[in-house]
């Protein structure tokens, strides 16, 4: 069972929808991380969060400690969120532990 | 715009050549890591630097080596190339266990 998984592993939707990609992980952590990729470019650090919620423009990223489980939602998605969304995790030497990735395309 | 940076953005090597990419860090951060990303792939932790001495490293043969400096900047070293080490290298900063900040990535082409 690998240390972070993340579904859907791949998400196609209309552009306005509301998007919703689950991670969960099993090791103890002190922060989860959500990075963003777009095709052939450098990851983006969108999140990094311990508790509770963060918000960024349309973005939001909830973290509930306790069930070892992270969502990062896109509210009135927009092809340009075509991206590949990755969740991870630091372990005991805070190197990142990573989710193989969500691939989510946006069609106008 | 993280303000890591890294260079150069691509390069072709030769088989048996070495290669040397470097990254600067954004400015306060004290922590490098480095990645290795294959087409298609997920990124592969290669090492992470701190304070200037390895603190940890990934499932990676030694002729991958690195170094941080003083102002803590970085380079990644890989002798020997192979096909395979053909990539996107990926450098992040951070002050040790914060937010990692990530470069755009050297695009690495083995030939």
């Amino acid at each position: 069972k690998n240390e972070v998984e993340q579904s859907p592993q791949n998400l196609t939707a209309q552009e306005g929808e509301f998007i919703t990609i689950n991670c969960s992980y099993s090791v103890g952590i002190s922060a989860l991380h959500w990075l963003q990729q777009h095709p052939g470019g450098g990851i983006v650090s969108l999140f990094m969060l311990s508790s509770g919620k963060k918000k960024h423009g349309r973005l939001i990223a909830t973290i509930n400690i306790q069930e070892k489980h992270s969502s990062l939602h896109i509210t009135a998605s927009h092809p340009r969120d075509s991206a590949v969304y990755i969740c991870a995790v630091p372990d005991s030497n805070y190197q990142l532990i990573w989710g193989a990735g969500t691939k989510l395309i946006i069609k106008p | 715009e993280t303000g890591v940076t890294q260079s150069p953005t691509h390069l072709i090597k030769t088989r048996g050549q070495q290669v040397t990419l470097r990254c600067s860090s954004q400015s306060g951060h004290n922590t490098v890591s480095w990645y290795q990303q294959a087409l298609g792939q997920g990124p592969q932790f290669i090492f992470q630097y701190y304070r200037e001495e390895e603190n940890g490293r990934g499932n990676f043969p030694p002729r991958f080596s690195g170094l941080q400096f003083p102002n803590y900047s970085s380079e990644l070293n890989v002798n020997a190339l192979e096909l395979d080490d053909s990539a996107l290298y990926l450098c992040a900063s951070s002050f040790r266990t914060s937010e990692q900040y990530f470069g755009p990535g050297t695009r690495l082409t083995v030939t």
